[in-house]
């Protein structure tokens, strides 16, 4: 079965460091470039970035250049979302989806990011 | 880039037909036929319902359909049942640096 697996709930403090990941297997891993999808609560959708896991090529949407790093390691077939210092606004659903034909045809479970004091 | 333009919400009763539209630009949806729809249930992750404008995943129901004229795409469904009540968002391709954006999102409700 094809199928991505992301880590769980999270609850961290301002100012603290983040790392989310998604793991991919059913299918060829470095074939399928994963993307990365924010949710802020009762909003809508927001693409963020996405990575060719093969050669880990990166995009980053501009609202999210140099906020987040997306990262992926092959040899485990998972994708990575990171934040090295976490704000109230990262407060969010984050999702993994793989890409095919130019949309995300497959999604992870979504990883809850709850930033608080 | 600016999310594309879709209607906050739109309603039908069972067995009738809804249709959501999803506007952009010329570097968007109108540039490129890589419109795609999804579907998401409250609490759920989104669900592929259409890609590259018109084409239905498998599993998809027929009821499912897509277009688009220019900047703007559309979603059609037809013969609306229960389940179909969700939250739609579409998403284009939006050219140079493989990236992409999404709509605003349209409450569909069935009545």
């Amino acid at each position: 079965e094809v199928q991505l697996v992301q880590s769980g709930v999270e609850v961290k403090k301002p100012g603290e460091s983040l790392k989310i990941s998604c793991r991919a297997s059913g299918y060829t891993f470095t074939s399928y470039w994963i993307g990365w999808v924010r949710q802020m609560p009762g909003k809508g959708l927001e693409w963020m970035g996405i990575i060719s896991p093969g050669d880990s090529n990166t995009r980053y949407s501009p609202s999210f250049q140099g906020q987040v790093t997306i990262s992926a390691d092959k040899s485990i077939t998972t994708a990575y979302l990171q934040w090295s210092s976490l704000k109230a606004s990262d407060n969010a659903m984050y999702y993994c989806a793989r890409r095919n034909f130019w949309a995300f045809d497959i999604w992870g479970q979504g990883t809850m990011v709850t930033v608080s004091s | 880039q600016s999310a594309l333009t879709q209607p906050p919400s739109a309603s039908g009763s069972p067995g009738q037909s809804v249709t959501i539209s999803c506007t952009g630009t010329s570097s968007d949806v109108g540039g490129y036929n890589y419109v795609s729809w999804y579907q998401q249930h409250p609490g759920k992750a989104p669900k592929l319902m259409i890609y590259e404008v018109t084409k239905r995943p498998s599993g998809v129901p027929d009821r499912f359909s897509g277009s688009k004229s220019g900047n703007t795409a559309s979603l059609t469904v037809s013969g609306l049942q229960a389940e179909d009540e969700a939250d739609y968002y579409c998403n284009s391709y939006a050219g140079s640096s493989n990236l992409g954006v999404f709509g605003t999102g349209t409450k569909v409700t069935v009545l």
